[in-house]
């Protein structure tokens, strides 16, 4: 199917593990954004990438890494999770970084 | 850096009232200017956009008017509807850095 898709929707983790959260767009856009929601904060960028190869710290980078090796995907990793990463994490991409983006269902994360 | 200031919620309306919700914004380039919505469960869609001073935005009855000299980017329906329930963001995208950078969300509940 055409769109943006994010994998798992739903995840639960314990403290101190690695986990990947993979996103995935058929569209071939340029760029490709990571969001983590948390109330009272709305979105927060976390990372972004405006072409494969090409990845730029947000707002709250750490713990986080990103690789971009193909167009379509953008996976997020949490090297280590902690219980402050308990979050939604949404992935977005967009054509130029000042067009319309376009946003995945979300990924439900709790760190135990 | 820039930032999005948006008002705080929970905003909560009875059907047809009329919907007013501030958006300022600090940014240090020509940025353009979004409202997102997010449905309960779902992911941000685009409502409107605006790229560039005294633009206006419009889209299911919403409409938003880039001010430069003011800074805003407000939000208003003439007529809401309970289906008009949801988190409300504004946001900006920064001609130098692409960045999107969101306001922290507002929540509209509208009772019948």
């Amino acid at each position: 199917d055409a769109g943006i898709t994010q994998s798992p929707r739903y995840k639960i983790t314990e403290t101190g593990r690695q986990v990947t959260l993979m996103c995935h767009q058929t569209w071939s856009h340029s760029y490709m954004f990571w969001y983590r929601q948390d109330l009272g904060h709305g979105l927060r960028l976390i990372y972004y990438s405006a072409a494969a190869d090409i990845t730029d710290k947000g707002e709250v980078p750490d713990g986080y890494v990103v690789s971009r090796s193909k167009t379509e995907n953008f996976p997020l990793t949490l090297e280590s999770a902690t219980r402050s990463q308990t979050s939604v994490y949404f992935c977005a991409s967009s054509v130029q970084g000042n067009t319309e983006a376009f946003f995945g269902q979300g990924t439900r994360l709790t760190v135990v | 850096g820039n930032s999005v200031t948006q008002m705080e919620g929970p905003v909560t309306l009875s059907e047809e009232a009329f919907l007013t919700i501030n958006c300022t914004y600090t940014a240090t380039g020509y940025p353009s200017l979004f409202w997102y919505v997010q449905y309960p469960g779902e992911g941000l869609q685009l409502l409107l956009k605006a790229t560039k001073a005294d633009d206006k935005g419009s889209n299911k009855g919403f409409e938003a008017t880039y001010r430069k000299e003011t800074t805003s980017f407000h939000l208003e329906k003439g007529s809401v509807q309970v289906s008009d329930s949801a988190v409300y963001f504004c946001a900006l995208s920064d001609s130098d850095d692409y960045k999107l950078s969101f306001g922290a969300g507002t929540t509209v509940t509208v009772r019948a």
